[in-house]
């Protein structure tokens, strides 16, 4: 069964920082691995989606990898910023169906 | 381009009623998923369906629930009758292709039950 864990929980830094947000999962047959944002009160916002034959992509100040053989996925947050605050999520798109397994997130706050 | 479209945004409503959540996905998006997230059990997709059909119900908790989707631009999740452990945030996403594309969200219903 597949299961996908993030570290940290939380995680609380003053604006500026480079941070790494981690991702793992048990199972490596995977389509795509897919980190999404949520704000308070909203649905999940797609940041990067990396398929399973690449190992990294990159959208602005971040900087998602993949590395599927380790079950290791990292999210790098470039010069953080107070709008940068939220909870990202890590997902998997396992083979044979379309149903994605969540992480249960790391909720970031940036301060000025 | 309009995004998906979840309505009520909020309903508070007594155990034992029905409830009737409602969704409209992206024009010309063919995969709609439901979803509900709480603080205990985080993000669990309920439902999805690909080109109208439901392929994967396992995760609707009961017969107490039930989603249809009866052309491409509208779907509903339904909860006959309601009970207090139902409360909960219950999204609706909707995908082109998933297996390349991302999903995208709507901002959710948020549901409490007395």
């Amino acid at each position: 069964k597949q299961e996908v864990t993030q570290i940290p929980a939380a995680l609380s830094v003053p604006e500026g920082e480079n941070l790494v947000l981690n991702c793992s999962f048990t199972d490596s047959a995977i389509y795509n691995l897919q980190w999404f944002r949520q704000d308070p009160g909203k649905g999940l916002t797609s940041l990067l989606l990396i398929q399973s034959s690449q190992r990294e992509q990159t959208s602005g100040r971040l900087n998602a990898s993949l590395d599927k053989s380790s079950g290791r996925s990292t999210l790098y947050i470039a010069a953080s910023q107070p709008g940068d605050s939220a909870t990202y999520l890590c997902a998997v798109h396992p083979y044979n169906t379309d149903k994605l397994i969540f992480g249960t997130g790391t909720r970031l706050q940036v301060f000025p | 381009d309009a995004g998906v479209i979840q309505s009520p945004r909020h309903e508070v409503t007594e155990m034992g009623q029905e409830v009737t959540l409602r969704c409209k996905p992206i024009s010309g998006h063919n995969s709609l998923f439901w979803y509900r997230q709480t603080m205990m059990r985080g993000l669990e997709l309920l439902i999805y369906f690909n080109n109208n059909v439901p392929i994967d119900d396992s995760g609707m908790p009961e017969d107490r629930f039930s989603a249809k989707m009866p052309n491409a631009s509208f779907s509903t999740l339904k909860i006959q009758p309601s009970e207090p452990r139902d409360s909960a945030v219950y999204f609706c996403a909707s995908s082109l292709i998933p297996r390349d594309q991302p999903q995208h969200f709507g901002d959710g219903t948020r549901l409490s039950i007395l």
